[in-house]
């Protein structure tokens, strides 16, 4: 069974641009959340969908968005890009919600400059 | 709110040596916790997880850890490392799988 894939793999933008990523979810999970990674702030949870719904979304600005589509394929956009938004972002995605273990992607690797 | 404490930031041990990484979590009821593996570069790998049932579990690559309520503690442990196992090492308490709340992380180094 194929895992978490992600794309792209890294990305490099500029201020003030938008990005989209995005993350396919192992074949029959339904669930998929998203993470970012730094060195300073470790791992940060974004927001979590589950049958196309966001079900719970963390700490972040506005230009932090997500959807999922009826596939369980999901994308994160970032708009107005800032230097801080530089980061690993990572997807998970799980078979159910409650209490079922979370399959991670590689990340995408972000850079914003 | 839910947290986590990985005390160690960084832990070095001869490889054959036996490894314990602390982790201390907040929660306000029975949690699900988890430890995860991360190799530069990677996404991040499930090494184990607790829900209920027996304090202590088993998970890939030999690890095994220890839930104590009393101590609000899920500490990960190996008898024996390899160079391989050299990597960082989070410590997670979630009320679910999908939200997540995670430790900063320890970073482990193995020597020859």
């Amino acid at each position: 069974k194929a895992g978490v894939t992600q794309t792209p793999r890294y990305l490099i933008k500029t201020r003030g641009q938008q990005v989209t990523l995005s993350c396919s979810p192992i074949s029959g999970h339904r669930s998929v959340s998203w993470y970012q990674q730094t060195p300073g702030q470790g791992l940060q949870f974004l927001f979590e969908y589950f049958s196309e719904t966001q079900r719970n979304k963390g700490n972040f600005p506005g230009r932090f968005s997500g959807r999922q589509f009826s596939n369980s394929r999901s994308e994160m956009n970032v708009s107005t890009l800032e230097l801080g938004d530089s980061a690993l972002y990572l997807c998970a995605s799980s078979l159910r919600v409650e209490g079922d273990e979370q399959y991670f992607g590689p990340g995408t690797r972000l850079t914003v400059t | 709110a839910q947290s986590v404490t990985q005390p160690d930031i960084h832990i070095t041990v001869s490889e054959g040596a036996s490894l314990e990484l602390r982790c201390n979590y907040s929660y306000g009821a029975t949690p699900y916790l988890f430890w995860y593996v991360q190799s530069p570069g990677q996404g991040l790998q499930l090494l184990l997880k607790y829900f209920s049932g027996d304090t202590l579990v088993q998970g890939i690559k030999g690890f095994e850890a220890e839930f104590k309520r009393s101590q609000s503690s899920f500490n990960l442990r190996k008898p024996s490392v390899h160079w391989s196992d050299a990597a960082e090492y989070f410590c997670a308490v979630g009320e679910r799988a999908g939200k997540s709340t995670f430790g900063d992380g320890t970073t482990l180094t193995v020597k020859p």
